[in-house]
C-alpha cells in the first residue's frame, strides 16, 4: 500500500550518478519533505537523509537529497557496487494522520 | 549507542494472536516515539502505528485499527506490539523503529512472523 510514488527500478553504470524520485502531495512530501532509507537484502532499512536534505552522521556525502514541491529526489554520485539496494522514501501525511512510504526503487549498478 | 532489540521469530496459526517486543537502549526511553513497520516477503515497507512511551499515546494505521495494539513498559524500557486474528497475509518481517527528526532514524533487527496452518 504505497502512499508515495517511486519508480520500481533504476539501473546505472558504475561511477555514474543516479537520481531517484519520490512523488507525493501537499499533505505529505509537499508539506514536510521526505526522508530516504536504504535497504540491503536481508537487512533493516538505514536512514540516509531526513527533512529533505539532512544527512545523519556517517552517511556518505555521495548521497544528497532535495525537494521541489511535492517531489523529493535522492542523488547518488560515484555509484559503487555496494549502492545496489532498495531505496524507500517516507513522509508523515497530515491528511491521513499516518506515515506513508513509497513502494521502493531497486537500484542496480551495472 | 542507540539499539533496538526485538524478540525472536514466531510461527502462528490463523486466528491466533501475536505479541512482539522491542527494547530500545542508548537513549532516554520516553524521549522518542517508537513505530512499527512491516514488510511482507519481497514487498515494500508498510507503516502500522506509533506509541509515545512518555504518555502511552498511540496512533494506528486505519487498516490495522481494531486488531493492533501498542503498549510500553517504562519499568523495563520495552515496547510491545500485539496483532490479533492473524491471517496468512500477516506473514512478514516486523520492525520497530525510533522516530528522530522527520524520519525513522534507528531500526530494530526485525522479527519474522509466519502465519500458517
Amino acid at each position: 500500500q504505497a502512499g508515495l510514488t517511486q519508480p520500481p527500478s533504476v539501473s546505472k553504470d558504475l561511477r555514474q550518478t543516479a537520481t531517484l524520485t519520490c512523488t507525493g502531495n501537499s499533505n505529505n512530501v509537499g508539506r514536510q519533505g521526505a526522508a530516504w532509507l536504504q535497504q540491503h537484502q536481508g537487512h533493516p532499512p538505514k536512514l540516509l537523509s531526513y527533512r529533505d536534505n539532512n544527512r545523519p552522521s556517517g552517511v556518505s556525502e555521495r548521497f544528497s537529497a532535495s525537494r521541489s514541491g511535492s517531489t523529493a529526489s535522492l542523488t547518488i554520485s560515484g555509484l559503487q557496487p555496494g549502492d545496489e539496494a532498495d531505496y524507500y522514501c517516507s513522509a508523515w501525511d497530515k491528511g491521513l494522520n499516518a506515515w506513508v512510504f513509497g513502494g521502493g526503487t531497486k537500484l542496480t549498478v551495472l | 549507542q542507540v539499539q533496538l532489540v526485538q524478540s525472536g521469530p514466531e510461527v502462528k496459526k490463523p486466528g491466533a494472536s501475536l505479541k512482539v517486543s522491542c527494547e530500545p537502549s542508548g537513549y532516554i526511553f520516553t524521549d522518542y516515539y517508537i513505530h512499527w513497520v512491516r514488510q511482507a516477503p519481497g514487498q515494500g515497507l508498510e507503516w502500522m502505528g506509533l506509541i509515545n512511551p512518555g504518555d502511552d499515546g498511540t496512533t494506528y494505521a486505519r487498516r490495522f485499527q481494531g486488531r493492533f495494539t501498542l503498549t510500553s513498559d517504562m519499568s523495563t524500557n520495552t515496547v510491545y506490539m500485539e496483532l490479533t486474528s492473524l491471517r496468512p497475509d500477516d506473514s512478514a518481517l516486523y520492525y520497530c523503529a525510533r522516530e528522530g527528526p522527520g524520519a525513522f532514524d534507528y531500526w530494530g533487527q526485525g522479527t519474522l512472523v509466519t502465519v500458517s496452518s
